[in-house]
């Protein structure tokens, strides 16, 4: 089974501050996504990385930023954390051949910005 | 970019009704529309997907149909049972920046009462 892993469940911070959200995935998986989930708003992608040190924008790229200096690995960075940014925050993965369209998804990160 | 709608936001059967959730997308050459289900507390999950080449893809009492001149698709659930209970998203594919990528509608709350 596929396994993408987030290394918080739950994470407080206090506004201002600089804040790693990390996600490892064990299938070798080029593409990497970061997603954040508001009730009522669904999932809205931030960035995504189509392989190791390439990064994209997706929707709602502000105030963010995102590291991926090995394949299995991508980092989402918040540089100075935000209230607005209180959200859950979910990692995903897709390989390039095979299930090429299924991601599969990490169990999320609540983050609380206070 | 692509814009997807989805609804009911919230919807409520008896166990053993059928269950149907509508979603309608902007960008007309998405071509791949996949459905994820998410549990309380657990991650998204795909269920079943479609690509544009083809109408309708059945996996037991679950289906999916699709009208690309109308730009709609629907997740079909036959004999509802408690643990179909979950919010599930639609999605549909564009290109961002020449990569695939997804873009979610806001999610359905499906509760089957027993």
């Amino acid at each position: 089974d596929v396994k993408v892993t987030q290394s918080s469940r739950y994470l407080v911070k206090r506004t201002g501050e600089k804040v790693f959200l990390e996600c490892v995935q064990d299938m070798d998986h080029e593409n990497m996504f970061w997603y954040r989930q508001d009730p009522g708003l669904g999932l809205r992608l931030i960035y995504f990385s189509y392989d190791v040190k390439m990064k994209e924008k997706g929707d709602i790229p502000e105030g963010y930023s995102v590291s991926r200096e090995k394949k299995e690995r991508f980092s989402l960075i918040l540089e100075s954390a935000s209230t607005n940014q209180t959200s859950m925050y979910l990692c995903a993965s897709r390989p390039i051949t095979g299930m090429r369209e299924k991601l599969f998804f990490g169990s999320g990160t609540q983050l609380s910005v206070l | 970019g692509e814009n997807v709608e989805q609804h009911p936001s919230t919807l409520s059967v008896q166990e053993g009704d059928s269950a149907v959730i509508k979603c309608t997308y902007s960008d007309s050459a998405s071509n791949y529309f996949p459905w994820y289900k998410q549990e309380l507390g657990k991650r998204p999950q795909l269920i079943i997907d479609i690509r544009s080449n083809v109408g309708e893809k059945k996996d037991q009492r679950i289906a999916v149909t699709l009208n690309k001149t109308a730009k709609h698709f629907s997740l079909h659930i036959t004999e509802t049972q408690p643990e179909d209970s979950a919010v599930y998203f639609c999605a549909a594919s564009y290109r961002n920046q020449g990569y695939s990528t997804l873009t979610f509608g806001k999610g359905t709350m499906l509760l089957v009462s027993p």
